[in-house]
């Protein structure tokens, strides 16, 4: 079956400072997302990546496309407290009708 | 809008037991979705429901679990009998037409002992 490869899985980050995690593939994907996860809740969706090369920015949050369909990243620019959480990659497969993929999240921790 | 909405938030049974776990998706929404999250294996699709129909239960780990979806606002994930390695949080999701990304509800924490 499909695989994604998250990294990194987790980051101690002072606040301010620049974030940046990826995801790869070992078959190409459709549609890419990015998840956010906090305690006690379920995962909800921060930006939607339908084309390849596409590049998207929620706010402070950008993620990108990879042009091979293989992989993504998400970056976040001058973390604030509440960006601490759990972030996922998603992938879905040509057609739209598989369930979602996701990656194993990469834990962001940001010391004051 | 409510959003997805599921029940209990807590679950403890002893093994052996039978439990449901209930997911109301939001209105309008055509894909169900049921998944699985542990530390280990991280969030695994189990079953997903197009217009109430059973597209693809080759997620779910054995005969033990089965998944309804009587109609469009009610779907049910059934475990019997439950065991210990069944202990995970378990996610509803729903999405319409699944092209523009999925809605969570907020889960519901299994416990088997």
């Amino acid at each position: 079956g499909q695989q994604l490869n998250q990294s990194p899985q987790s980051m101690f980050i002072q606040e301010g400072e620049d974030v940046s995690m990826n995801c790869t593939s070992s078959s190409i994907f459709n549609t890419w997302l990015w998840y956010k996860q906090e305690p006690g809740e379920g995962p909800v969706l921060l930006i939607a990546l339908y084309k390849a090369g596409e590049l998207t920015s929620n706010g402070r949050l950008t993620a990108q496309f990879g042009i091979t369909r293989k992989d993504s990243f998400l970056n976040i620019s001058a973390s604030i407290p509440s960006d601490v959480g759990i972030y996922f990659c998603a992938g879905q497969g040509w057609g739209g009708a598989d369930g979602l993929t996701f990656g194993k999240g990469t834990h962001l921790i940001i010391q004051p | 809008d409510a959003g997805v909405i599921q029940s209990p938030r807590h679950e403890v049974t002893e093994m052996g037991q039978e439990v449901t776990l209930r997911c109301k998706p939001i209105s309008g929404h055509d894909y169900l979705f049921w998944y699985r999250q542990t530390m280990m294996r991280g969030l695994e699709l189990l079953i997903y429901f197009n217009n109430n129909v059973p597209i693809d239960d080759s997620g779910m780990p054995e005969d033990r679990f089965s998944a309804k979806m009587p109609n469009a606002s009610f779907s049910t994930l059934k475990i019997q009998p439950s065991e210990p390695r069944d202990s995970a949080v378990y996610f509803c999701a729903s999405s319409f037409r699944t092209s523009y990304g999925y809605t969570f509800g907020s889960g519901t924490r299994l416990t088997v002992v």
